[in-house]
């Protein structure tokens, strides 16, 4: 079992959709959470950062972390194309072993 | 602040040579780590350098090396290169090391 599971997509929306992407763990010393954003050849980019369990909102980004069941969730609410993407999630324990450890990644497209 | 910056930006090399990636945090970050991201196993962490001692590694072989400096500015050098080291290579950014880390544009090296 990996210890990252993602969706594997891809996924379509139409415009203006609520788009929920998602990611379980087996590891529980995971404490950081985070989503990261990638556009096509570019370096991913810090979209969400949660530290434990409960939910941050920036915007229209959402991030759920459920550590009793190891979930994580991303919610993009009012979908834009500009959100077309690939989202990828990652976590890290609080030890000196801060390395990431990512999902997959899921490509998201927004239809105009 | 300045972003992560990564030098540089494209790379072709043939079998055997080697090479050496350049990364600059962001200012006041001491923590840099490298990840290398290919299309069939997603990104893979590396190593992390944390005040100019390597603090962690990744299940990489002894060709794929690195160190930091002083001022933080971290290099990455693979020898004998071999066509699977074809990859995107990422470099990140992190005050602490834990939590939060920030990618740089990475080096998108193609072995022939």
């Amino acid at each position: 079992q990996k210890e990252v599971e993602q969706d594997p997509g891809p996924l379509s929306v139409p415009e203006g959709a609520i788009v929920s992407l998602n990611c379980t763990y087996s590891n529980s010393a995971f404490q950081y959470f985070m989503w990261y954003r990638q556009y096509s050849r570019k370096g991913p980019e810090l979209l969400m950062y949660t530290y434990s369990s409960g939910n941050k909102e920036d915007g229209r980004f959402t991030a759920q972390v459920d550590k009793s069941s190891k979930y994580i969730s991303l919610f993009i609410r009012d979908s834009q194309p500009s959100d077309s993407a690939t989202y990828l999630c990652a976590m890290s324990d609080t030890g000196a072993n801060s390395k990431l450890t990512f999902g997959k990644g899921i490509t998201l497209s927004v239809r105009p | 602040k300045a972003g992560v910056t990564q030098t540089p930006r494209y790379l072709i090399k043939t079998r055997g040579q080697q090479v050496t990636l350049s990364c600059s945090p962001i200012s006041g970050h001491r923590s840099v780590s490298w990840y290398q991201q290919t299309p069939g196993q997603g990104l893979q962490f590396l190593f992390e350098y944390f005040s100019e001692t390597q603090r962690n590694k990744g299940n990489f072989p002894g060709r794929f090396s690195g160190r930091q400096f002083s001022n933080s500015r971290s290099e990455m050098n693979v020898s004998t290169l071999e066509l699977g080291d074809s990859a995107l290579y990422l470099c990140a950014s992190s005050e602490r090391g834990v939590g939060q880390k920030y990618f740089g544009p990475g080096t998108r090296l193609l072995v022939l």
